[in-house]
């Protein structure tokens, strides 16, 4: 079946250290692939995107290329702030899908300053 | 342009209860997800509607879960009888042109 799998939280930085949240899936097909983010007490919202191999998504200086030979969408950013400190959502849909999204569990990050 | 509006955002239940949540899309999308966040999982589709049409309910427990979206916009989602492993935050979300958008969600406790 389709499956999305995330490293494990929570994952705790120093301000300005970089981060890595690996992300692999399994699927049926070629998935458009996603990372979402739910900052404390507010819904989830869409941070990048990538929807063919070799794309790389961009947002707020967080990004993700879409690795089809080893299935990964691993999410990086270069310099984390305090405010970064959300959940983080991979996910993916297939083009058969009807927009439906498949989540991973989410990765906590607590950024201290 | 407002978001997509869910409510109530907290409700406390004994188990065998019943309880109902409400979701506003954003005006003009056509499509209207209702996915159930259990905590410390991702989210999980329950149900996805097309304008008033149900498009994937194969995750939607029928024997006690049941949703509807009267004239293609409101949605309501409904539990009868609660048990103790519903208690998850209930997600609502609408999408145009494939972009999802949520909404805050409604956090469900089930006693």
């Amino acid at each position: 079946g389709n499956s999305v799998t995330q490293m494990e939280g929570p994952v705790t930085l120093s301000e300005e250290a970089f981060l890595t949240i690996n992300c692999t899936y399994t699927a049926t097909g070629y998935p458009s692939l996603f990372w979402y983010v739910q900052y404390p007490g507010e819904g989830l919202q869409l941070l990048l995107k990538a929807t063919k191999a070799d794309d790389k998504g961009s947002n707020k200086g967080f990004e993700a290329t879409y690795r089809k030979e080893t299935t990964s969408f691993h999410l990086e950013k270069g310099s984390v702030q305090v405010s970064d400190s959300a959940v983080y959502f991979c996910a993916l849909t297939l083009y058969n899908q009807g927009g439906k999204l498949i989540f991973g569990q989410g990765t906590e990050l607590s950024v201290k300053p | 342009e407002a978001g997509v509006a869910q409510s109530p955002r907290y409700k406390i239940i004994e188990k065998r209860q019943s309880v109902a949540f409400w979701c506003n899309p954003i005006s003009g999308h056509a499509t209207l997800y209702w996915y159930q966040q259990i905590l410390g999982q991702g989210p999980k589709l329950l149900i996805q509607f097309q304008n008033n049409g149900v498009v994937d309910d194969s995750q939607l427990p029928k024997d006690r879960f049941s949703a509807e979206r009267l004239k293609g916009v409101d949605s309501t989602l409904k539990i009868q009888p609660a048990k103790l492993e519903d208690s998850a935050v209930y997600l609502c979300a609408s999408s145009l042109a494939g972009e999802l958008f949520f909404g805050e969600g409604s956090r469900l406790t089930v006693l």
